[in-house]
């Protein structure tokens, strides 16, 4: 059963903490991506990366931090730093670059208070 | 900025009529995408058109490309219940490596 699987869907934290969002795949894509979503908005990219052990930073990058040690794992740290973390997050695949259609997980709502 | 501005933000038809909603963007391209987002899930790709392609059909789908005046349509045909959705546009700019959303259609349709 391929697909890409995010964890936890639901997730709760005080502000002032890390918290980290699971991304994984099993879909043997090369690239993936991980997207915010805010209430009634599009998409705005946070960081991706084209290959195992390298990534690049999407138009919000700042107060994120991600790794890509394996290519099925892409997990992503959202820091204190991050003035407004309160969003849907999203991650995606695709086989190469975005010359490719984007596979998506479900998401997961963080809520930070 | 956004790349991609979608044009209504929202939508109501009936069941069975058309649906036609629509994507401008600022710079040229690779290649446009139309995803699907039902409400809190994650967005499914429905089609992908090229910059040298002008027209393109899935289905009950089919979408246009005019790169004359950087903008697509997505329609669609005979439209479900089952449609209800936000729709977004997803362009790849040519040296990027990257896909632009723009901020989506909420689409509609009531029985």
């Amino acid at each position: 059963d391929g697909g890409i699987t995010q964890s936890p869907k639901y997730l709760f934290r005080k502000e002032g903490q890390n918290v980290t969002l699971s991304c994984e795949q099993n879909l043997n894509h090369d690239a993936m991506y991980w997207y915010r979503q805010d209430p009634g908005q599009g998409l705005r990219l946070i960081y991706y990366s084209q290959i195992v052990n390298d990534f690049q930073k999407g138009d919000i990058a700042e107060g994120y931090s991600v790794s890509r040690e394996k290519k099925e794992s892409f997990p992503l740290t959202v820091t204190s730093a991050q003035k407004n973390p309160t969003a849907f997050y999203l991650c995606a695949s695709s086989i190469r670059t975005s010359e490719y259609e984007q596979y998506f997980g479900p998401g997961t709502r963080l809520t930070v208070t | 900025s956004q790349q991609g501005e979608e044009d209504p933000q929202a939508l109501s038809i009936q069941e069975g009529e058309n649906a036609t909603m629509n994507c401008s963007y600022k710079t040229s391209i690779n290649n446009l995408q139309w995803y699907r987002q039902n409400s809190g899930r994650g967005l499914v790709h429905l089609i992908l058109i090229r910059s040298n392609e002008r027209e393109k059909h899935s289905g009950r789908l089919r979408v246009t490309l005019d790169t004359s005046k950087k903008s697509s349509s997505l329609l669609i045909t005979a439209s479900r219940a089952a449609d209800t959705a936000s729709y977004f546009c997803a362009t790849k700019e040519g040296g990027g490596n990257k896909l632009t959303f723009g901020t989506g259609t909420q689409l509609k349709v009531e029985l």
